[in-house]
């Protein structure tokens, strides 16, 4: 299993700011997953994250919106720019071992 | 990627055993079927996974029909900390090669005193 810890637990920001969330594993993983879940919705995968490479992006999220840095094996961040109301959820990263191990999220809420 | 049906939400008797069905009529032959559930405001916690045996360890067992047309989840003496959403995935290939889980809406669990 891993140990993994994001940064900050929660946050309330303005619209049209940035904010960047951290993730840490305990442990050196090659595949990290960024998600998002939305009020009341269930978890949507926004993109995959390899150490070493650019990240793979799902249908309907962008780079521009949501950039992600992997500059080592045990961390990453996922950035939300110009936020909106619409924003407003909780951010899970997720590790690749045996199975997929989460983090306890992100919650953001923007005003 | 194979979709998987639960029903929107069930009730369980503390102390007795809980039966969480899911249909995955679109499987393929080397899919996994696995088990999570999410807790509230917690990240989501993985159970248990199977191909086309019968798993069991700790937390529950899994019990996959033979056409592996649908599974069932089974907590065996649910408690009240069971309180959760259970999502059944199929496991499927992103984009880029990488593995992704594909979480529909779960079924939420109830657990009563």
């Amino acid at each position: 299993s891993a140990v993994i810890s994001q940064k900050p637990s929660r946050d309330i920001c303005q619209r049209g700011t940035s904010l960047t969330i951290q993730c840490q594993v305990d442990s050196q993983v090659t595949m990290m997953f960024w998600y998002r879940q939305q009020p009341g919705q269930s978890l949507t995968l926004i993109a995959t994250a390899n150490q070493g490479s650019e990240a793979t992006y799902e249908s309907g999220f962008v780079i521009d919106k949501f950039p992600i840095s992997r500059p080592n094996l045990t961390f990453s961040t996922l950035t939300v720019s110009n936020m909106s109301p619409e924003d407003s959820s909780i951010y899970l990263c997720s590790v690749a071992l045996e199975t997929q191990y989460f983090g306890p999220g992100t919650r953001l809420l923007v005003l | 990627d194979a979709k998987t049906t639960q029903p929107p939400s069930m009730d369980c008797a503390e102390g007795r055993a809980a039966n969480l069905p899911c249909n995955h009529s679109t499987i393929s032959g080397n899919e996994y079927v696995y088990w999570y559930r999410q807790i509230h405001s917690q990240g989501p916690q993985y159970i248990i996974h199977g191909l086309k045996n019968n798993e069991t360890n700790e937390m529950a067992s899994l019990i996959i029909t033979e056409d592996r047309k649908s599974s069932t989840l089974i907590l065996p003496h649910a408690t009240l900390r069971d309180t959760a959403v259970y999502y059944c995935i199929v496991r499927a290939r992103a984009r880029g090669g990488s593995e992704k889980l594909v979480f529909g809406k779960g079924t939420k669990l109830t657990v009563n005193p």
